[in-house]
């Protein structure tokens, strides 16, 4: 298993600003990714987080407004840039290992005022 | 792209009682898997079904699949108060590890 640790856990932004969020795994882990959940919704996967390379994006998700880092196995950070109140939403980072299940954070919830 | 459908999206039920929810999904898979969210914090992964299997138990979770109709089962059998939360089941995108979550059936669970 793996224990992910994610901060912040909450904060309050104002438009048009940028927000890093950080990610630790406590265990050496093949992947990392980054899950968005807008209010009363399920997870949409925003971004494949590559140990060392620029992340992989899903469709509708770009490097300009969700720009990643994975300098390690371990480490990876999601930035929220030029926030709008759309981009209120919890994010979460995830870590997968061989056995294919995912481990959460406990996800970061922002609020875009 | 969701690729799982739940149904119902809301359920409640007296402590005790089974809980029942469904998950339907559009491609061939090699695993599905089910997870619990608790008020908004992140998911707890519950159980992981390979496509080679029909069901499977993990204490009060029972998991069923069936490939034949694209659908799964979870049942939570004798449900607890601690069980109200959001369930949901995950397909992998593109037969790799990335996950694709299902809408969630929201259970609650009165005492």
């Amino acid at each position: 298993s793996a224990v992910i640790s994610q901060k912040p856990s909450r904060d309050i932004c104002q438009r048009g600003t940028s927000l890093t969020i950080q990610c630790q795994v406590d265990s050496q882990v093949t992947m990392m990714f980054w899950y968005r959940q807008q209010p009363g919704q399920s997870l949409t996967l925003i971004a494949t987080a590559n140990q060392g390379s620029e992340a992989t994006y899903e469709s509708g998700f770009v490097i300009d407004k969700f720009p990643i880092s994975r300098p390690n196995l371990t480490f990876s950070t999601l930035t929220v840039s030029n926030m709008s109140p759309e981009d209120s939403s919890i994010y979460l980072c995830s870590a997968g290992i061989v056995t294919g299940e995912l481990f959460f954070g406990e996800g970061s919830r922002l609020t875009v005022l | 792209s969701q690729q799982g459908e739940e149904d119902p999206q809301a359920l409640s039920i007296q402590e005790g009682e089974n809980a029942t929810m469904n998950c339907s999904y559009k491609t061939s898979i090699n695993n599905l898997q089910w997870y619990r969210q608790n008020s908004g914090r992140g998911l707890v992964h519950l159980i992981l079904i390979r496509s080679n299997e029909r069901e499977k138990h993990s204490g009060r979770l029972r998991v069923t699949l069936d490939t034949s109709k694209k659908s799964s089962s979870l049942l939570i059998t004798a449900s607890r108060a601690a069980d109200t939360a959001s369930y949901f089941c995950a397909t992998p995108m593109y037969n790799d590890y990335k996950l694709s979550f299902g809408a969630g059936t929201t259970v609650t669970v009165r005492a």
